[in-house]
């Protein structure tokens, strides 16, 4: 079946940093969605991406779709202590039906 | 904003107790979903609900079932816990019919302990 790859597992950063996170697939995606998760909470959506090459910001945060359709990624500028938290990527593939594959997450410590 | 939300925030039952988990949703969402999350292993479909009456299975249904009577509410079954079933469960909707690709809304998930 489809894999999402997010690695490394967690990332260590001082506050203030940019941090960039990415995810990988050797599936073409037609939906790149990213999602943050607090400690004991449920994941939120932050982006939503839908076309190859799309470029969308939220705030501190930018994700982009790939061209390849086979990554995406995610910066973060300027961190501040309550981006830490746990980061995942989604994707839907291509075709009728696709379910929702999610990666495993990347666990973001921000050191004040 | 949509709004997910699971009955219990925390819960601790014993092995080999039916242990019911509750899901509803405000937004009219058609398409709900359970999953498992679990260190190191993510985010599992247990179980998903495109219509009301509708289920079907996702990647781990054993051990599970799930109701949907009302649109608004997805519940999750375990038949007879058992101890590998300690796990957060989230459960999540999303809008239209089907499978589209529009994102899943997640609750704020239950922390379930099988003693």
């Amino acid at each position: 079946g489809q894999q999402l790859n997010q690695s490394p597992q967690s990332m260590f950063i001082q506050e203030g940093e940019d941090v960039s996170m990415n995810c990988t697939s050797s599936s073409i995606f037609n939906t790149w969605l990213w999602y943050k998760q607090d400690p004991g909470e449920g994941p939120v959506l932050l982006i939503a991406l839908y076309k190859a090459g799309e470029l969308t910001s939220n705030g501190r945060l930018t994700a982009q779709f790939g061209i390849t359709r086979k990554d995406s990624f995610l910066n973060i500028s300027a961190s501040i202590p309550s981006d830490v938290g746990i980061y995942f990527c989604a994707g839907f593939t291509t075709g009728a039906n696709s379910k929702l594959t999610f990666g495993k997450g990347i666990t973001l410590s921000v050191r004040p | 904003d949509v709004k997910v939300t699971q009955s219990s925030r925390y819960l601790v039952k014993r092995t080999g107790e039916k242990v019911f988990l509750e899901c509803v949703q405000d937004m009219d969402h058609e398409n709900m979903f359970w999953y498992r999350q679990d260190p190191g292993l993510g985010l599992r479909l247990i179980y998903f609900s495109y219509d009301v009456k509708m289920k079907e299975k996702g990647d781990i249904p054993e051990g599970y079932s799930v109701s949907r009577e009302k649109k608004e509410r997805f519940s999750l079954i375990l038949e007879s816990a058992s101890t590998n079933q300690t796990s957060m469960y989230l459960c999540a909707s999303s809008p239209q019919q089907g499978l589209s690709n529009q994102p899943q809304h997640f609750g704020d998930g239950t922390r379930l302990s099988i003693l």
